[in-house]
C-alpha cells in the first residue's frame, strides 16, 4: 500500500517568508508525527498528533512553527518568518498506534535563503 | 537527561568481516530501542526494535542494561548494508535519536 507521503519534496525560500509542509499518513494510522532533520545529526522531535489533537508540541522550538491536523489524517506544518537557521529536512512518521513501529516519508528539504 | 550516542560518524569494513555500531544510551526507566537505517536516496526505516528480538537481514542487536548499551551486529558485511544507521530511545512517544553511524563496505 501507499506509503507516507510529503510536499513538496524541495522548498527554496527567502528569509521572512511563511512556509507550509505537507504530510499525508499511511491511511488508517492515528500517530503522526513531525521531526527535524539538520545536517550531520539524527532527526529532532517536533510534535505528534494523536487523531486530531496534539498530543505533544514540546519539541516546537518556538512560537514561529505551529501544526494543524484538523481532520485527523492529513497534516500541515507551518514555519511563520522563516529563518536561515530553520533549514532542515523535515521529516514526518505515522503509526496505527503510539506503541507501534512510526512509519517515515521521505522528507521535505528546507532551505531558507 | 534522555540521550542517544553513537560514537562512529563513520564505520568501514571490507565485506565479509564483522560489523558492530555501537549505540550508547541514558534514560531512568525500562528503555525501549530501535534500529533504523536509511539506504542511499531512500526514506528511514525500521531495521529492528528492542522487544521484538528479530534478527533482520542478519542484523541483531541486544540490549545491556549494565553499559546503557545497545549495539547492532552482524557477523558477515554484505555491500548492501553500505547506509546510514540510526540508534533511537522512546520516551512518551517520540523517538530521541542518535546522530547516526554511516557505514561503507568496501568490497
Amino acid at each position: 500500500g501507499a506509503g507516507v507521503s510529503q510536499t513538496p519534496s524541495n522548498k527554496v525560500t527567502e528569509k521572512g517568508k511563511y512556509v507550509e509542509l505537507r504530510c499525508d499518513p499511511i491511511s488508517g494510522h492515528t500517530a503522526l508525527y513531525w521531526y527535524r532533520q539538520s545536517l550531520g545529526q539524527g532527526p529532532e522531535f517536533l510534535i505528534y498528533f494523536q487523531g486530531t489533537g496534539a498530543a505533544d508540541d514540546s519539541g516546537l522550538p518556538n512560537d514561529r512553527f505551529f501544526a494543524v491536523r484538523p481532520e485527523g489524517s492529513v497534516s500541515t506544518l507551518k514555519i511563520q518568518r522563516t529563518e536561515r537557521g530553520d533549514s532542515a529536512v523535515y521529516l514526518c512518521a505515522s503509526s496505527s498506534s503510539t506503541t507501534e513501529t512510526q512509519y517515515f516519508g521521505p522528507g521535505t528539504r528546507l532551505l531558507v535563503l | 537527561a534522555q540521550r542517544v550516542t553513537q560514537p562512529e560518524k563513520l564505520l568501514s569494513v571490507f565485506k565479509g568481516a564483522p560489523v558492530e555500531l555501537k549505540c550508547n544510551y541514558s534514560y531512568s526507566g525500562s528503555p525501549e530501542l530501535f534500529w533504523y537505517v536509511q539506504y542511499s536516496r531512500q526514506r528511514l526505516q525500521l531495521l529492528l526494535r528492542h522487544i521484538s528480538r528479530e534478527s533482520i537481514k542478519g542484523f541483531t542487536a541486544d540490549l545491556n542494561k549494565g553499559e546503557t548499551s545497545f549495539h547492532l551486529k552482524k557477523p558477515f558485511a554484505q555491500e548492501e548494508d553500505s547506509a546510514m544507521y540510526y540508534c533511537a530511545l522512546e520516551s512518551n512517544y517520540q523517538l530521541i535519536w542518535g546522530a547516526g553511524t554511516k557505514l561503507i563496505i568496501k568490497p
